[in-house]
């Protein structure tokens, strides 16, 4: 267990629907990322936060927004889905304020776009 | 320029074999090599890591071996079991980014 919390696990929604992913990250940690895995793909990293603050934008499309709340965990919001969306989309923390190899992963939340 | 590229999409080895991954790299930047191991339904973990100034890094049955000048790296698995089944991940550091390999599928047979 890496101590990185995500919910839902799995979620089917349709085209045009808006949904929020939310990430608890290891207890300490300050800095949340976000990835998208697609299908025979790799990890894109879309955008992290650190203490409340963006810290860095990866390949995130305008469609999909994420923030960090106070209490440190993080929700990754995506609207007018498209079926092109489906993806597992992981959350990842660490203590450093930047990208780090260190990063915990969670579970990740397995997104059905239909 | 940023990119990662890792070969072979798909590996099929025999328990006790030896499983070589690849990966290769552009970006001169890149300071920190580290491979990642993940198990379906899990994320990612990491697995070893190595700096650019260091040719090979071997932790128990894992080794990265680190060419600088051809700009590739590769995990070796030695005496694979089918526990080590999973996908793997090479990726590459640079101005603290993360650029990950499009991961390796390793399955190991008895």
């Amino acid at each position: 267990d890496s101590g990185v919390t995500q919910t839902p696990k799995h979620l089917i929604t349709a085209t045009g629907q808006r949904v929020t992913l939310r990430c608890s990250p290891r207890s300490g940690d300050l800095s949340v990322y976000w990835y998208q895995q697609s299908l025979d793909q790799g990890l894109q990293f879309l955008i992290q936060y650190y203490n409340g603050e963006e810290r860095a934008k990866g390949n995130i499309l305008e469609r999909f927004s994420a923030q960090q709340f106070p209490d440190l965990h993080s929700e990754l919001n995506l609207s007018s889905l498209e079926l092109g969306d489906s993806a597992l989309y992981f959350c990842a923390s660490s203590a450093r304020g930047v990208q780090s190899a260190e990063a915990f992963f969670g579970q990740g939340t397995r997104l059905t776009v239909v | 320029q940023q990119q990662v590229k890792q070969s072979p999409q798909s590996l099929i080895v025999q328990k006790g074999g030896i499983s070589i991954i690849n990966c290769a790299y552009e970006n001169t930047a890149f300071d920190y090599f580290p491979w990642y191991q993940q198990f379906p339904g899990k994320g990612p973990a990491l697995l070893i890591a190595i700096r650019p100034d260091v040719s090979e890094k071997k932790e128990g049955r894992f080794t990265i071996s680190f060419n600088k000048s051809a700009k590739q790296f590769s995990l070796h698995i030695m005496d694979s079991q089918p526990g080590d089944s999973a996908t793997y991940f090479c990726a590459a550091r640079v101005s603290d980014k993360l650029i990950f390999g499009t991961g390796t599928r390793l399955q190991v047979f008895p």
